[in-house]
Parts: C-alpha cells; structure tokens; sequence
C-alpha cells in the first residue's frame, strides 16, 4: 500500500540554523505532497505543497522541494526562529483519499 | 486559522465507558473527516463523511468505533466501550470538496482512558 516514511524524529538547532527535513513516498499513482506543522495544543496545519507538475513550494520562509528520482521530498528553512519551534509531518495525498502522514521531525530552535 | 471547533478539548474515561466527541466543521465544508493521532505521532484515518454520507472508514469489524455527521447538528465520534489502547487525540479537519489537499484541522480532543 501507499506510504510515507520520516526517518528525523528530532532535530535541534540554534537561532539562524539551517533547517533540512527528508521524506521518502511510495505511492500507486502521482500524489499531492505535503508539508504540515503542529504547535503544541493544536491541530496540524498546512504549512506547503508540491504537486509532481511544480517542484517546489515556498511559503512563510519555508521551501519544499521534490526529487521524482528518489521519490522524496523535503523541507527547509535558511534561518529558523524560535518561533519555529514545532512537530512537522510530511503527507501524501491521492486524489478522494485520506492523507498519509509520516510520523513527524520535532524540531526544537533555542534562542 | 482553522474554524473547526472540536469538542470537549481533554476526554477522560474509564475503561468500559463509552467517550463521545464532536466536531463543527467549517462553514461550507462538506467534506468531514477523523483521525487518530497516538503519541508517537502517528495518524490513523477513521472514517470520513461527505454530508451525512460516509465516504471512507477503516475496516470497523470491532464495532466500537461509531461516527455521524447529522444535518443541522455537529459530527460525532463515539467509542463505545473505551480501551486503554484508545488514548490519543482524535482530529476532526473539514475540507470544501472530497479531493481537496487544502484539509483544515480542528485542535483535537485528548482521550485519555484510565
């Protein structure tokens, strides 16, 4: 079946670190990929997507990229804040499916 | 900002009893669906609603797992006889049509069964 693997369960960095996140997909067909943040007490919100016709998406600083050769996608960020302190999951959807997440990089950004 | 509105925030409940939530869609969005999140951060896809109809559930063969999306009222989800395995936050997110990758999601409801 389709799947989404996240191998970065934590990353910590300092203020103005280079943020880099990798996700790897299997799929049946093209999917939507995804990027999603969770601050504590809060549902996952939609932070990027990539469609296999565009390879990237930029959005609140963040950039996502998508490799179709090694069926991965990623997400960073230049210069990361406090602030951006979060559990990120990336996601694949299939058109009238349900998302599949992967199972999240907590990244914790100390002043 | 997401205008799902998810409640109770926190359910606690012994083992046996059944946990009910409910969730409020957004305005507009048809499209219903139920996640569980464990705390090890991984999703699970429950059931999802278009309407009142039910497009996708996971097999549901234990038969405790129950979920409704009423007209006029909000959806629900219901355990009926809660396990300690249950614990976890239950996601509700509303989307404007089935094949939509723009899913909003509520900030959840904390089961936690004692």
């Amino acid at each position: 079946g389709d799947s989404v693997t996240q191998k970065q369960g934590q990353v910590t960095l300092s203020e103005d670190d280079f943020l880099f996140i990798n996700c790897t997909y299997s799929t049946t067909t093209y999917p939507t990929l995804l990027w999603y943040v969770q601050y504590p007490g809060q549902g996952p919100q939609l932070l990027l997507k990539v469609t296999t016709a565009n390879n990237k998406g930029i959005s609140r600083g963040f950039e996502a990229t998508y490799d179709k050769g090694t069926t991965s996608f990623h997400l960073q960020k230049a210069s990361v804040q406090e602030s951006d302190s979060a559990v990120y999951f990336c996601a694949v959807y299939q058109g009238g499916r349900a998302l599949i997440f992967g199972t999240g990089t907590t990244v914790s950004v100390s002043p | 900002n997401s205008k799902v509105i998810q409640t109770p925030r926190y359910l606690v409940k012994g083992q046996g009893q059944k946990a009910k939530m409910r969730c409020i869609p957004e305005k507009g969005h048809p499209v219903v669906f139920w996640y569980q999140q464990n705390k090890n951060n991984e999703f699970k896809f429950l059931i999802n609603f278009q309407n009142q109809e039910v497009l996708q559930q996971i097999d549901m063969t234990e038969k405790r797992f129950s979920a409704e999306c009423p007209s006029n009222s909000p959806c629900s989800l219901e355990i009926q006889s809660s396990e300690a395995g249950d614990s976890a936050l239950y996601l509700c997110a509303s989307s404007l049509r089935q094949a939509n990758t723009e899913v909003f999601f509520g900030k959840g409801t904390r089961l936690t069964v004692v």
